[in-house]
């Protein structure tokens, strides 16, 4: 059982350039998510989906954009990259507590760097 | 909106000193909360949760307990090892699926 997978680990990009970064879980988990992380700062949640086919707007969106065309896949895609996206993304997936409250299993992360 | 504050870092002990890492937060109802911990160059990983008032969650020596009268969720741990060295970050869950709401993260630094 991996849990959440991202590649790549590293990327360096220039301005202007795109990417897409891959995320994968294999837990059968309906909810996942995107979050970035600035140096000193918590994470700010990027993009958010519920389920196949289901995307939605977080915190910090702009910039970026997603798609969900299977439960175990969320990609998020750079289109032009700019400096202000130099950040560590981090990819989650979640299950249903007792509650209706989720708990999050996040992946190891990816450092992009936009020179 | 819903909100995490937590004590800003470093924070530097020994080893074998008494840890506290306080962290209160602002919501609206009744929120699930979390302590997870990230070791350098990893993701997160959760360290404990309580989903109720007067819970206690613990794992590894680590406690902390939810008390909505002070709006808190403190962490402590009796002895530290130098490999509890890592950022630690207070999280709330409100109950919707749109994520976690994070605290800055307090980097702990244990000296041996």
């Amino acid at each position: 059982n991996a849990g959440v997978t991202q590649t790549p680990k590293f990327r360096i990009l220039k301005i202007g350039q795109s990417m897409t970064l891959q995320c994968t879980q294999d837990m059968n988990h309906n909810y996942m998510y995107w979050y970035r992380q600035d140096p000193g700062m918590g994470l700010k949640l990027i993009y958010y989906s519920v389920g196949a086919g289901i995307t939605d707007k977080g915190e910090v969106p702009n910039g970026y954009n997603v798609s969900r065309s299977t439960t175990e896949d969320f990609p998020l895609r750079l289109e032009l990259a700019a400096p202000s996206q130099t950040s560590v993304y981090f990819c989650a997936s979640s299950q249903t507590l007792a509650g209706g409250f989720y708990e999050q299993y996040f992946g190891p992360g990816t450092r992009l760097t936009v020179t | 909106g819903d909100s995490v504050t937590q004590m800003e870092g470093p924070v530097t002990l020994s080893e074998e000193a008494f840890l506290t890492i306080n962290c209160t937060y602002t919501a609206t109802g009744y929120p699930s909360l979390f302590w997870y911990v990230q070791y350098p160059g990893e993701g997160l990983q959760l360290l404990l949760k309580a989903t109720k008032a007067d819970d206690k969650g613990s794992n590894k020596g680590f406690e902390a307990t939810y008390r909505k009268e002070t709006t808190s969720f403190h962490l402590e741990k009796g002895s530290v090892q130098v490999s509890d060295s890592a950022v630690y970050f207070c999280a709330l869950s409100g109950g919707g699926a749109d994520g976690l709401t994070f605290g800055k993260g307090t980097h702990l630094i244990i000296q041996p």
